[in-house]
């Protein structure tokens, strides 16, 4: 099956840094979401996004599907940014996402 | 309703006990997925239904494990001779159809003891 892996593990910001975050994906995938969960367990839909780059707000992400990555960019990090930032992209029959162990996200004031 | 709804949001459970957790998708959706999420790691599928039926079960781990939506609605997922090792939480998701944006509940914590 498709493997899934993020990096970095862990980030430390300070408010107003910016980030990028990065999955490798080993396998084609016909589609990829990026997720937050935040401290109460909450998966938060971020982007839903197969190839190209899409924007919302301080956050934007692009998947290169033919070279199997994606990057989640986070610009002038809040708090309420602090997390686990998961990348899943979908098995070929679209049956499962696939997630890798995370970013775990911490914004200080 | 307005998203994907689980009950009950806490369980705890003697082992050797048998559970279920719901699941009420968001309407409209047809297709439904089950995840585990233990901690430190990222969520576990465990299987999917595309109506009522169970397309894909690749993921349960045992035959402890099953879960029906007769309906092609709510879903439960059952978990006979519980263990403490079954200790997590298990999520839900839906969406349209396979392979499109897939959202989630918030989740049912179980704790085997």
């Amino acid at each position: 099956g498709i493997q899934v892996e993020q990096s970095p593990p862990d980030l430390i910001l300070q408010e107003g840094a910016n980030s990028t975050l990065r999955c490798n994906f080993s396998d084609s995938v016909n589609n990829l979401q990026w997720f937050h969960q935040n401290p109460w367990g909450q998966l938060i839909n971020l982007f839903y996004i197969p190839s190209g780059t899409k924007q919302n707000g301080r956050l934007s992400a692009t998947t290169v599907a033919t070279e199997r990555y994606s990057l989640l960019y986070i610009s002038s990090s809040q708090t309420t940014d602090s997390g686990v930032y998961f990348c899943a992209p979908s098995n070929q029959a679209g049956t499962a996402l696939i997630f890798g162990k995370g970013t775990t996200l911490s914004v200080s004031s | 309703g307005a998203g994907v709804s689980q009950t009950p949001s806490n369980k705890v459970t003697e082992k050797g006990k048998y559970v279920e957790l719901r699941c009420d998708p968001i309407s409209g959706h047809t297709a439904l997925y089950w995840y585990r999420q233990s901690l430190g790691q990222g969520p576990e599928f465990l299987i999917y239904f595309q109506g009522t039926g169970a397309a894909d079960d690749s993921g349960l781990p045992n035959d402890r494990f099953f879960a029906v939506r007769p309906e092609g609605s709510v879903s439960t997922l059952k978990i006979q001779r519980t263990e403490r090792g079954d200790s997590a939480v298990y999520l839900c998701a839906s969406s349209y159809g396979p392979g499109t944006e897939a959202f989630f509940g918030q989740g049912t914590r179980l704790t085997v003891v």
